[in-house]
């Protein structure tokens, strides 16, 4: 059991180039998250999907999508990458009305 | 909007000793989760202790508890006979009933030996 996966775990990346942060979920959970980390900013929800088939804007969208592939995975697309999308970027699923489960987070530098 | 609100950046303690975590939050929502999470130097989130909003009684795991007070909004995390391994992050997070969560900035806690 796996809980939350995430790949890769480091990426840098040059001003305009794309990438997509994968996100898998072993556990049955419904619910799926991405947040970025800032210092001093606590977590912030970029996207979350309530269950499969469906995603919502969080707190700061701007400068991503995302895909609810299937019940296990949700990834996050850069489509054109700016320095202040550098953080740390974390994936979570929960079960309805329950904890998050986290990732273990990627480090993502834009240059 | 719903918000939350961690107004201690830095906090430390002594090995042994007593340390209380505040959090304070906003919604006009009735049914509602909160919780603590712990984010050491690893990085990993890990969960301290959960409280739903239309439970009384305050939440104890160990030597962590809350003070849940629903109606002055506040949820203070109390952290008794401190460890070396306590030193993290600590983030208040708050759910929804659509299940969205927000966090606060968090707060550092050193615990000194």
């Amino acid at each position: 059991n796996a809980g939350v996966t995430q790949t890769p775990k480091f990426q840098v990346l040059k001003t305009g180039q794309s990438m997509t942060l994968q996100c898998a979920q072993d556990m049955n959970h419904n619910s799926m998250y991405w947040y970025r980390q800032d210092p001093g900013m606590g977590l912030r929800l970029i996207y979350y999907s309530a269950s499969e088939g469906t995603t919502d804007k969080g707190e700061v969208p701007n400068g991503y999508n995302v895909s609810r592939l299937n019940k296990r995975e949700f990834s996050l697309r850069l489509e054109s990458a700016a320095p202040s999308q550098t953080s740390v970027y974390f994936c979570a699923s929960s079960p309805f009305s329950d904890e998050q489960y986290f990732g273990p987070g990627t480090r993502l530098t834009v240059t | 909007a719903q918000t939350v609100t961690q107004s201690q950046p830095e906090m430390s303690v002594q090995e042994a000793e007593t340390v209380t975590l505040s959090c304070t939050y906003d919604t006009s929502e009735s049914n509602y989760y909160l919780f603590w999470y712990k984010q050491p130097p690893s990085r990993q989130m890990i969960l301290v202790i959960r409280q739903e909003a239309y439970k009384q009684q305050n939440a104890t795991e160990n030597r962590f508890s809350v003070n849940f007070q629903k109606a002055a909004k506040s949820f203070s995390l109390k952290i008794s006979d401190s460890q070396l391994g306590d030193t993290a992050m600590y983030f208040c997070a708050f759910m929804m009933s659509s299940n969205q969560f927000y966090f606060g900035t968090g707060t550092s806690l050193t615990v000194i030996p």
